[in-house]
């Protein structure tokens, strides 16, 4: 079965802090893909990046970076210097792979709420 | 407006009662796929269409939900006799199985509150 746990419930960092929001996944599939959305107050999930089992180069993004580690099943996300406007409740997501059209459905964890006090 | 779009964004029904809940994908885009997501947890799946057909169902979606989507285009999602367990929000998303950007894009939701 798959699963992805985001082990943080809430994280509270002051800001220009660098705070890493964990996730680790489960899965028996060989071919995967794993997301981080964003859900701000206002409640609509923002996409901030897609990765596939095959590729484990660490990602950045700005002030985003992200790194995917098979071996421990993890795909982690860190905020450098992070701003208020960063609060916000991330998600992390598994999907598996191989079939038609690249991947399918989400398998989201509960989330990590992020509060960055200014 | 070219995002996902989701009517009506609140509703308040008393138990028992029909909803119907209606989502627009992004134009073109050829899968779409509904969520539930309840207080404090990650949206959860229910269902997903490829064009019109329905290709796969959640056991979360019981005999009492039924989603359409008649023209490959807009979608409804109904519950029929409504409980107070099926108060959550549902979220839309939908994607494009090929090209460039195939990532799943969400609606704003609809807040359904049963009393």
């Amino acid at each position: 079965a798959q699963k992805v746990t985001q082990a943080q419930t809430e994280i509270s960092v002051v800001e220009k802090e660098d705070v890493t929001l964990d996730c680790v996944y489960e899965t028996r599939d060989t071919t995967y893909y794993l997301f981080w959305y964003k859900q701000p107050p206002s409640g609509e999930l923002v996409f901030l990046i897609r990765r596939n089992s095959f590729d484990e180069q660490n990602e950045i993004s700005g002030r985003y970076s992200w790194n995917f580690q098979k071996s421990t099943s993890s795909f982690n996300f860190t905020i450098t210097a992070s701003q208020v406007v960063d609060s916000a409740v991330y998600f992390c997501a598994l999907s598996e792979g191989g079939v038609s059209g690249g991947y399918n459905k989400l398998i989201f964890g509960a989330g990590t709420r992020l509060a960055v006090h200014p | 407006d070219t995002g996902v779009s989701q009517d009506p964004r609140h509703k308040i029904t008393k138990r028992g009662q029909n909803v119907t809940f209606r989502c627009d994908p992004i134009s073109e885009h050829n899968r779409l796929y509904w969520y539930r997501q309840t207080l404090g947890q990650g949206p959860e799946f229910l269902t997903y269409f490829q064009n019109e057909a329905q290709l796969e169902k959640s056991r979360l979606l019981s005999d009492r939900f039924s989603a359409e989507r008649p023209k490959g285009s807009f979608s409804t999602l109904e519950i029929q006799r409504t409980e107070q367990g099926d108060s959550a929000m549902y979220l839309c998303a939908s994607r494009a199985v090929s090209g460039r950007d195939n990532e799943q894009y969400f609606g704003p939701g609809t807040r359904l509150t049963v009393t």
